[in-house]
């Protein structure tokens, strides 16, 4: 079965630029999670959905921020206007509400903004 | 109250040693305490997990220790191998919500 799919792995932006970056969740699960990894704050929960609905979006920086999940099987975040400080890895990561919490991890997308 | 405080931040250790990451939370509804590992340029992935009415638990060369009344947990990993080095992070939620709080993480490094 096919993991947690993440597209684009890698994108270099310019500051100023509308970043989208897409998720796929493994068939069958019913939350989806948005994180952000830097050095300096670790891994940042910024938003999850159960069902297609956002349960919690305390962790989303700023109004620039924003995520969408039109469906089960698909997800975006987008960044507009996107800044240097935004340059980290966004990790989606999907979990079946009945399975005790396990979470699974795709393999990030990689953001650089300059 | 929310956060899970990991340490240390980094750790050597000579190949067949035992390495010991440690956690520390305060919120006493936290009721799942998974550690997850990282390899590089890959997402992290769960490890192993204990809820805390068991005070151990152990699977292959990986246990996690559990004080509840500490609210402390670590994770051990015995006969360390150079295959282990990698990023940990242990993590903690409740059971009515799927939100994962992670610690800072922890990279080991374990030399031959």
């Amino acid at each position: 079965d096919a993991g947690v799919i993440q597209s684009p792995r890698h994108e270099v932006t310019e500051m100023g630029q509308e970043v989208t970056l897409r998720c796929k969740p493994i068939s069958g699960h019913n939350s989806l999670f948005w994180y952000r990894q830097t050095m300096m704050r670790g891994l940042e929960l910024l938003i999850y959905f159960n069902n297609n609905v956002p349960i919690d979006d305390s962790g989303m920086p700023e109004d620039r921020f924003s995520a969408k999940m039109p469906n089960a099987s698909f997800s975006t975040l987008k960044i507009q206007p996107s800044e240097p400080r935004d340059s980290a890895v966004y990790f989606c990561a999907s979990s079946l509400r009945s399975s005790g919490n396990t979470i699974y991890f795709g393999e990030g997308s990689w953001l650089t903004v300059v | 109250q929310q956060q899970v405080k990991q340490s240390p931040q980094s750790l050597i250790v000579q190949k067949g040693g035992i390495s010991i990451i440690n956690c520390a939370y305060e919120n006493t509804a936290f009721d799942y305490f998974p550690w997850y590992q990282q390899f590089p340029g890959k997402g992290p992935a769960l490890l192993i997990a204990i809820r805390p009415d068991v005070s151990e638990k152990k699977e292959g060369r990986f246990t996690i220790s559990f004080n509840k009344s500490a609210k402390q947990f670590s994770l051990h990993i015995m006969d360390s191998q150079p295959g282990d080095s990698a990023t940990y992070f242990c993590a903690a939620s409740t059971s009515n919500t799927d939100k994962l709080i992670f610690g800072t993480g922890t990279r080991l490094q374990v030399f031959p």
